[in-house]
């Protein structure tokens, strides 16, 4: 079985400060995708990455980086110098190969408030 | 290019109802996906197609839920009679057709169950 575990449910900051959503996994696959979706409070969900197990570098991109780290079975999301704009629910989710990525299991989301 | 374009956004409805929602995906996708958003169940899959085939609808809560894609650029969620206790987000999605594409989102349909 699959599961996705983000154990912070709400975060708060300001803005200009950098944050870190965590996000846990578990598999018994050595060969799976993870991913990283926001839903800002317009509401879609916004795809924002894609990793799969057997790349771990991280990734930066703009204000965005992601820690890829296998041996704790985590795959975290830093925001480096937020802004209110970042304010969201962000989601991690999980795939197992030879699926499709609709069969996802997501994690439950962490609320991101960022305040001016 | 549009995105995934859903209707209606919001829906009010009284219990016993019949709701239908709809749902167009991005052209070229091959896989189109019906998610519901809850507090309390968080996104919750529903039912997938693959070209316009539905593939797995193990999510499906009840018989009362039905979904259709007649084609490539449409499809349908029926909720016949409708409950309180289906109140949510109901959300499409599409994805390419490759292992472990990304999804897009369309903007979701509140529905409201009185």
């Amino acid at each position: 079985a699959q599961k996705v575990t983000q154990a912070q449910t709400e975060i708060s900051v300001v803005e200009k400060e950098d944050v870190t959503l965590d996000c846990v996994y578990e598999t018994r696959d050595t060969t799976y995708y993870l991913f990283w979706y926001k839903q800002p409070p317009s509401g879609e969900l916004v795809f924002l990455i894609r990793r799969n197990s057997f790349d771990e570098q991280n990734e930066i991109s703009g204000r965005y980086s992601w820690n890829f780290q296998k041996s704790t079975s985590s795959f975290n999301f830093t925001i480096t110098a937020s802004q209110v704009v970042d304010s969201a629910v962000y989601f991690c989710a999980l795939t197992y190969p030879n699926t499709n990525a609709g069969k996802s299991t997501f994690g439950d989301g962490t609320t991101l408030t960022v305040k001016p | 290019d549009a995105g995934v374009i859903q209707s209606p956004r919001h829906e009010v409805t009284e219990m016993g109802q019949e709701v239908t929602l709809r749902c167009k995906p991005i052209s070229g996708h091959d896989y189109l996906f019906w998610y519901r958003q809850t507090m309390m169940r968080g996104l919750e899959l529903l039912i997938y197609f693959n070209n316009n085939v539905p593939i797995d609808d193990s999510g499906m809560p009840e018989d009362r839920f039905s979904a259709k894609m007649p084609n490539a650029s449409f499809s349908t969620l029926k909720i016949q009679p409708s409950e309180p206790r289906d109140s949510a987000v109901y959300f499409c999605a599409s994805s390419p057709g490759f292992e472990a594409g990304e999804l897009f989102f369309g903007e979701g349909s509140r529905l409201t169950v009185l």
